[in-house]
């Protein structure tokens, strides 16, 4: 099956300026997470759906930070306007619904803001 | 084989041998536990999960122990290869729709 895709995969910007980021998870799978990973740390979960729901969004930063999965299938991660501290790598994972699935996880888009 | 008794960031083994790498968890409470591998420039890739109500899961050339008393994980890697090297992440998680937390990460480094 095909993996959870994510784009970009890099992506510069200046402080202050808006970003995006796209995932497709894989098939099927209900789940849908975003998760933020600091250079040298673990991955921190930024929120989680369950299809279409945001059900887990208490560590976004709702003040600059938004998402949305329409349709229950890709999502989006947005950040406006973006802050020196933003830069990081931002993974989506996607996971069947269920209480012991694993999640999988994208590549990541490697944020840098200037 | 090279191990770890408590959670160290490093880890470098020669070719052919055994690691294990060990991982503290935190929420006494967590029932679903995961390994995951992580390349450089990769996203973390799953290697094995274990539940809570056995202490011992094998996979190829993996094994996972779970030890609830001491809330203690660990992964067994046999034989271990170069392409080995990456590093390797634990995660936890309470109960269904509840998130899952990532432990510190282990480095492994493996010469030839």
């Amino acid at each position: 099956e095909a993996g959870v895709v994510q784009s970009p995969r890099y992506k510069i910007i200046e402080k202050k300026q808006p970003v995006a980021f796209w995932c497709n998870p894989i098939s099927g799978h209900n789940t849908l997470y975003w998760y933020l990973q600091n250079l040298g740390q673990g991955p921190e979960l930024l929120i989680r759906y369950e299809n279409e729901e945001a059900v887990d969004d208490s560590q976004l930063p709702k003040d600059r930070f938004s998402a949305e999965r329409l349709k229950g299938v890709d999502s989006t991660l947005k950040i406006q306007p973006a802050e020196l501290g933003d830069s990081a790598v931002y993974l989506c994972a996607s996971s069947r619904q269920g209480r012991n699935s694993p999640l999988h996880f994208g590549n990541g888009t490697r944020l840098t803001v200037t | 084989g090279e191990s770890v008794g408590l959670h160290l960031p490093t880890l470098s083994v020669q070719e052919g041998d055994n690691s294990i790498i060990n991982c503290a968890y935190s929420n006494s409470a967590s029932d679903y536990f995961i390994w995951y591998k992580q390349e450089s420039g990769k996203g973390p890739q799953f290697i094995i999960d274990i539940r809570s109500n056995m202490d011992k899961r094998q996979g190829q050339r993996v094994t996972v122990l779970l030890n609830k008393t001491v809330k203690h994980l660990s992964l067994q890697i046999a034989a271990t290869q170069p392409g080995d090297s990456a590093v390797y992440f634990c995660a936890e998680k309470e109960e269904a729709g509840t998130a899952l937390i990532f432990g510190k990460g282990t480095t492994l480094s493996v010469s030839s």
